[in-house]
């Protein structure tokens, strides 16, 4: 089965740039998706088909995907921002989830 | 507005059945594949099981496969996840996610960009 693997945490100073990264075999040809969520709240699509943004998500989240690597970039991070976030593909009709990264500002 | 309206959740016993359901409204219902998707206290998202508009296609996860069924009333806008046999291992918060496209075979090029609160199973003796 297809797996895909995230850090388990990330942390970013007030302001400055975010990257949470998301492996899989071959990732790059797939259509990967991006979830944020804070505690006792449902997931948020913030990014799907790679790179693009669903309508009242803000410009500083942005994604890429090449190779075996997809990567969430958080621009000029934000307490708010601050949040567990997950990654997602479909292999074969099968959804599959990477297993989080907790993103940390300072 | 699109709302997912999720219920039926609570304690049972291990071994016992329970079912899910998620009203859905404000969207054409009978024209999107459902998800049902799963977080176990701390844990991380687990997809459970999809079914596509027309009850055609379901696909689950192994870790339920047999025990799990997922099924939909299209005249009812609801969504069910009948759950059966059930494991501590199954204990969660069950959400249901509205699919992107119209038809099937498409979802894969969008996300899940609308989701249920969530309703919270807990499988203990």
């Amino acid at each position: 089965s297809y797996e895909l693997t995230q850090p388990l945490s990330v942390s970013v100073a007030l302001g400055q740039t975010a990257r949470i990264t998301c492996g899989g075999n071959n990732i790059g040809s797939k259509n990967v998706q991006w979830y944020q969520q804070k505690p006792g709240q449902a997931p948020v699509l913030v990014i799907y088909r790679d790179m693009n943004r669903p309508p009242g998500i803000r410009e500083r989240f942005s994604g890429s995907n090449s190779g075996n690597t997809a990567t969430l970039t958080i621009s000029r991070a934000q307490a708010g921002d601050e949040a567990d976030y997950y990654c997602q593909v479909w292999d074969n009709s099968i959804v599959v989830f990477g297993g989080g990264t907790k993103l940390t500002v300072l | 507005q699109v709302q997912l309206v999720e219920s039926g959740g609570g304690v049972v016993q291990p071994g016992r059945s329970l079912r899910l359901s998620c009203a859905a409204s404000g969207f054409t219902f009978r024209s999107y594949g459902m998800y049902w998707v799963r977080q176990a206290p701390g844990k991380g998202l687990e997809w459970v099981a999809l079914i596509s508009y027309d009850e055609s296609h379901k696909y689950y996860a192994d870790s339920v496969k047999g025990r799990l069924t997922i099924s939909r009333d299209n005249s009812k806008n609801t969504l069910y996840l009948q759950m059966n046999s059930l494991r501590a291992e199954d204990t969660a918060v069950y959400y249901c996610a509205k699919g992107g496209a119209v038809g099937y075979g498409a979802d894969s090029s969008y996300g899940f960009e609308y989701w249920g609160q969530g309703t919270l199973v807990t499988v203990s003796s």
